[in-house]
């Protein structure tokens, strides 16, 4: 089993859907979660950053954290065509350890 | 804030070549950069951990000889690709993560370098 499952889609979605993106993991200890984006022939971008389980907003993102049912969640809200791209799940056990990726999920938002 | 430079974006070169990849950190000091490599369509693939003043740290099955890992300052960390061939041309892609002491920092990335061997 990898340690973070991300289905890869791709997802298309009308705009001003609302993107509902998700990773499982395995390993109890990762602790730090991250979601980037990712467009093509670009590095990823971060976009949120947490480490305690609940919900944090930013503006029209909001990441989930589950850490008893090990599930982490990426919402958009009113999604815009400038939000097709790639999203990488990304956890660690501390804060300054490697990263473990999932395998990112492409997402197509259609004018 | 928090943004991380990689130069060349795009380099194409004949097979034997060895190129140069910079990653700099232009707003922070970063103790430790990580390189990375991504293939089409996949996710990334950690090559190295590189600390400033000291020796990377290499995945396993990544060639230490083959990829050269200098990283002399907090804002600086280079990756030599030596002697590339065909097989090496990829996306090469650096981060950086800030050294605020007692806190924990996320990874910050570059633009990435695609490179290109003939």
């Amino acid at each position: 089993q990898k340690e973070v499952e991300q289905d890869p889609g791709p997802l298309s979605v009308p705009e001003g859907a609302i993107v509902s993106l998700n990773c499982t993991y395995s390993n109890s200890a990762f602790q730090y979660f991250m979601w980037y984006r990712q467009y093509s022939r670009k590095g990823p971008e971060l976009l949120m950053y947490t480490y305690s389980s609940g919900n944090k907003e930013d503006g029209r993102f909001t990441a989930q954290v589950d850490k008893s049912s090990k599930y982490i969640s990426l919402f958009i809200r009113d999604s815009q065509p400038s939000d097709s791209a790639t999203y990488l799940c990304a956890m660690s056990v501390g804060g300054n350890n490697r990263l473990a990726f999932g395998k990112g999920n492409q997402v197509v938002v259609i004018p | 804030g928090a943004v991380v430079s990689q130069h060349p974006s795009w380099v194409i070169c004949k097979s034997g070549t060895s190129v140069k990849i910079e990653c700099r950190s232009l707003d922070f000091q970063a103790t430790t950069m990580f390189w990375y490599r991504q293939f089409p369509k996949q996710s990334l693939m950690l090559m190295a951990t590189s600390n400033e003043g000291s020796k990377a740290t290499y995945e396993q099955g990544v060639e230490k000889d083959k990829f050269l890992i200098n990283h002399a300052s907090l804002t600086l960390s280079t990756l030599t690709v030596t002697s590339a061939h065909p097989e090496d041309s990829s996306f090469y892609i650096c981060s950086a993560r800030g050294n605020r002491p007692n806190s924990n920092q996320p990874q910050h990335f570059g633009d990435g370098t695609r490179l290109s061997i003939l």
